[in-house]
């Protein structure tokens, strides 16, 4: 069973600070990556997504890939409260067109 | 508007009542995708569609049909819906199966009692 581990939280983090959010995944074959954000009540939509070790930038939000170490993560800059929302971590599945989600990191940014 | 739509939004129904959940897009996204998501599992993938006639098996198949007859629609079927089958679904599309830009719809409630 291809597993994607994430600390269920919650993470609080102040207004304005980085939030770090961590995942790991024991699929060594896996090649794409993936950051959703979830509302309460709402569908997961997109942030992120990398394929390469290192460092992805878009806005305020960094992933970060380290193949070696099974290891992605979610850098958000600035934090606001509006932020505060479930965050997935999605892995591709090294068989196939298909993803492997973990059950997902609650952030709550406080003002 | 660019969208994914699922019907009905909710839905309770009673164990063994065949149904079916729509899911539409207007996207011409090759990729669609059914998941569920349930308290304490996440969301698991149930089954996935590359093209128009090709369907595979998510991680979590079992009591669920699926066809891709057109491409903008994907239906899920519950031929003989169970209790255990109570969840939130899920249906998702994406331009292509890398995935990079996969759009999920708005969910439908079901509970089967």
């Amino acid at each position: 069973q291809k597993e994607v581990e994430q600390n269920s939280g919650p993470l609080s983090v102040p207004e304005g600070a980085i939030a770090s959010l961590n995942c790991t995944y024991s699929d060594r074959g896996s090649q794409s990556f993936f950051w959703y954000r979830q509302y309460s009540g709402k569908s997961p939509e997109l942030i992120m997504f990398i394929y390469s070790n290192g460092d992805k930038e878009d806005g305020r939000f960094t992933a970060q890939l380290n193949k070696a170490s099974q290891y992605v993560s979610l850098l958000i800059r600035d934090s606001q409260p509006s932020d505060s929302a479930t965050y997935l971590c999605a892995v591709g599945r090294d068989s196939g067109y298909a993803l492997n989600f973990g059950k997902g990191t609650s952030l709550l940014v406080t003002p | 508007e660019a969208q994914v739509t699922q019907n009905p939004r909710y839905l309770i129904t009673v164990t063994g009542k065949k149904l079916t959940v729509t899911c539409s897009q207007n996207m011409n996204h090759e990729y669609m995708s059914w998941y569920r998501q349930d308290p304490g599992l996440g969301l698991r993938q149930i089954y996935y569609s590359m093209n128009v006639e090709v369907t595979d098996k998510g991680d979590v198949p079992e009591g669920y049909k699926v066809s891709r007859k057109e491409k903008r629609n994907f239906p899920l079927i519950l031929e003989s819906p169970s209790p255990n089958q109570t969840s939130l679904y899920f249906c998702a599309s994406s331009l292509d199966g890398l995935l990079r830009e996969q759009y999920f719809g708005p969910g439908t409630r079901l509970t089967v009692t």
